[in-house]
Parts: structure tokens; sequence; C-alpha cells
């Protein structure tokens, strides 16, 4: 089966300008994940959609991040105006949504504020 | 209370060894604990999960240990290899209810050849 696929790879924007990342999940998965990680830490959850609803966005912040997830399938996540401490790999991941299913990741966007 | 606390934060092993790294939590409503394998530019993927009713659980030369008691657990990878060289991260949630996973903070873990 095709994994989650993400784009673009890399990004590199100076700070106050935009940026919009893109997710497609496995084909099926009902739940999909936006993570940030910040270099040498774990991920962390920034929002959570069950089909095209969301779940979680309790660790979004919601004055410069957005997301959307139309026709629960395809996502995007969107920063305005980006700050320099939003230069992280950007993760999307989807799931079955069902107990005890596993998250599957993409590879990630690395973000590079200037 | 929702964190995952993991250690050590980088460890080199001699290939055949094994390597073993610890993870500590509080929230006793934990119900899954997954590991995660990173390499360098891709996404965290499954490698082995366990649930809190049983102590143990193995596939192939990776195992988990659980003390529920102790709020821990380890993974413990046999035979280390230098393919084995990634960056592991423990994880917890309340997957009975399909919480958020908390992470743990990753061991880059370096396998000497």
């Amino acid at each position: 089966e095709a994994g989650v696929a993400q784009s673009p790879r890399y990004k590199i924007i100076e700070k106050r300008q935009s940026v919009a990342f893109w997710c497609n999940p496995i084909s099926g998965h009902a739940t999909l994940y936006w993570y940030q990680q910040i270099l040498g830490q774990g991920p962390k959850l920034l929002i959570q959609f069950q089909n095209n609803g969301v779940v979680d966005d309790s660790q979004l912040p919601k004055d410069r991040f957005s997301a959307e997830r139309l026709k629960g399938v395809d996502s995007t996540l969107k920063i305005q105006p980006a700050k320099l401490e939003d230069s992280a790999v950007y993760l999307c991941a989807s799931s079955l949504g069902s107990l005890y299913q596993p998250q599957h990741f993409g590879d990630g966007t690395r973000l590079s504020i200037l | 209370q929702q964190q995952v606390k993991q250690s050590p934060q980088s460890l080199i092993v001699q290939k055949g060894g094994i390597s073993i790294i610890n993870c500590a939590y509080e929230n006793t409503a934990f119900d899954y604990f997954p590991w995660y394998q990173q390499f360098p530019g891709k996404g965290p993927a499954l490698l082995i999960a366990i649930r809190p009713d049983v102590s143990e659980k193995k596939e192939g030369r990776f195992t988990i240990s659980f003390n529920k008691s102790a709020k821990q657990f380890s993974l413990h990878i046999m035979d280390s290899q230098p393919g084995d060289s990634a960056t592991y991260f423990c994880a917890a949630s309340i997957d009975s209810s399909a919480s958020k996973i908390i992470f743990g903070s990753g061991t880059r873990l370096s396998i000497r050849p």
C-alpha cells in the first residue's frame, strides 16, 4: 500500500511570510494527524482529524496556524505569519482510527525560517 | 502528568551488544505504549507496541519490558546491528479513548561495527 505522502519536502521562508503544507493519507484511513518535530525532540501533536472533523487541536497555535481536511481525505496545514520558532519538521500521520491501530507517518516537510 | 520521560539521550553500543532504552510515565490512564524508530530524513515508523496487561512483548530482536507498578517500560535490542542506528522514541496514549500519542524526547542510538 502507498504510504502517507507529504509535500513539499523542504521549504525556506522569511519570518512573517506564510507557508502551506499538504498531506495525502493512506487510502481508507479515517484519522489524520499533524505533528511538529523540533530538532532533537519528539513529535508534538498539533491537530487530529477524524474524517473531516477536528478531534483535538488543543496544542495548535490558532493565532497563526490553521488546518483543514476537506472531504475527509487530503489535508493542508498553514502558518501565517511564520515566526523563527516555527522552524521544524512538520509530520503528517494517518491511521484507521480504531482501537490500537498504529499511526503511519510521512517523511515530513522541513521548514526553515530565516 | 502527560509527559513521557526517556533516557538516555544518546547511546553507543558495539555490534552484537544489547541496546537498552528506558522510559517512565506518570499518567496511569495510559493504556498503549508504542516504540517508534526514526532514520534521518524519514518519518517515525512503528517498531513494536505493548499494552499494560502484559509484562513483556518480543518481536525478533526487539523486546519491550513493562513494569506497571513502577510506571516504567524499556526497549531491548538484542544482537544490535549497524542498521539499527537510528533515533528511538517511546510513546504513550490513552488509546481506549483515541487520545493523542505523547512522545518521549528520543534516544539517538549508534551501533559501532
